[in-house]
């Protein structure tokens, strides 16, 4: 089935430590994204990416970081810099139509919840 | 910036009753709509989408949406609730501006059915 795979489920990350939370997506979508869900702040856009090896940051990118070496995965990373990381992840791909925009919709993995040791 | 407001945070119905979910969004131009919702436990899901033509959208599992451009509010709505219809729901728009082909989305507004 295609679809997008988060992983792991849950994380915990202890004080100044990096974690990396895994997307990989088998939907041959060219654009790919990471949002952070916090209660009552809806879906917060932290990077994306439209092309491989092309990323831009979204409205929180402070303290992550991202890499797009391939077209089926888009890795993020919370840095020690992030300091209210415990949050839900949620990541997300879409395809890109032959205009710059796409009039396509998201569609979702089911999440990674990171929690502070 | 471009911003989607949803005006209830949560929203109690009991079964059978009409739903109404307020959203509007900032963007003046052209503008993609979306609604999404998002069970408990599972993933979010497209729920349906606006993109032209018709402003009264239909999608999945009898929900449909009404875009007014005059009002910059694309509403949610669903003529009789169930039970399974308890979910978080998030509107969200992308706008052919400087974002091109991100989502904004909305807060979300949290519905509880009581059976």
């Amino acid at each position: 089935d295609g679809g997008i795979t988060q992983s792991p489920k849950y994380l915990f990350r202890k004080e100044g430590q990096n974690v990396t939370l895994s997307c990989e997506q088998n939907l041959n979508h060219d654009a790919m994204y990471w949002y952070r869900q916090d209660p009552g702040q809806g879906l917060r856009l932290i990077y994306y990416s439209q092309i491989v090896n092309d990323f831009q940051k979204g409205d929180i990118a402070e303290g992550y970081s991202v890499s797009r070496e391939k077209k089926e995965s888009f890795p993020l990373t919370v840095t020690s810099a992030q300091k209210n990381p415990t949050a839900f992840y949620l990541c997300a791909s879409s395809g890109i139509g032959g205009a710059a925009v796409s009039n396509q919709p998201q569609h979702f993995g089911d999440g990674t919840r990171l929690s502070i040791l | 910036a471009q911003s989607v407001s949803q005006h209830n945070h949560h929203v109690i119905l009991s079964e059978a009753a009409s739903l109404e979910l307020g959203c509007n969004y900032s963007y003046g131009g052209t503008v993609n709509l979306f609604w999404y919702v998002q069970y408990p436990g599972q993933h979010l899901q497209l729920l349906l989408k606006y993109f032209s033509g018709d402003p009264l959208v239909k999608g999945i599992k009898g929900f449909e949406a009404e875009f007014i451009k005059s009002k910059f509010s694309f509403n949610l709505r669903k003529p009789s609730v169930q039970w399974s219809d308890t979910a978080e729901y998030f509107c969200a728009s992308r706008g052919y501006g400087g974002s091109q082909g991100n989502l904004i989305f909305g807060k979300g507004t949290k519905l509880s059915v009581k059976p």
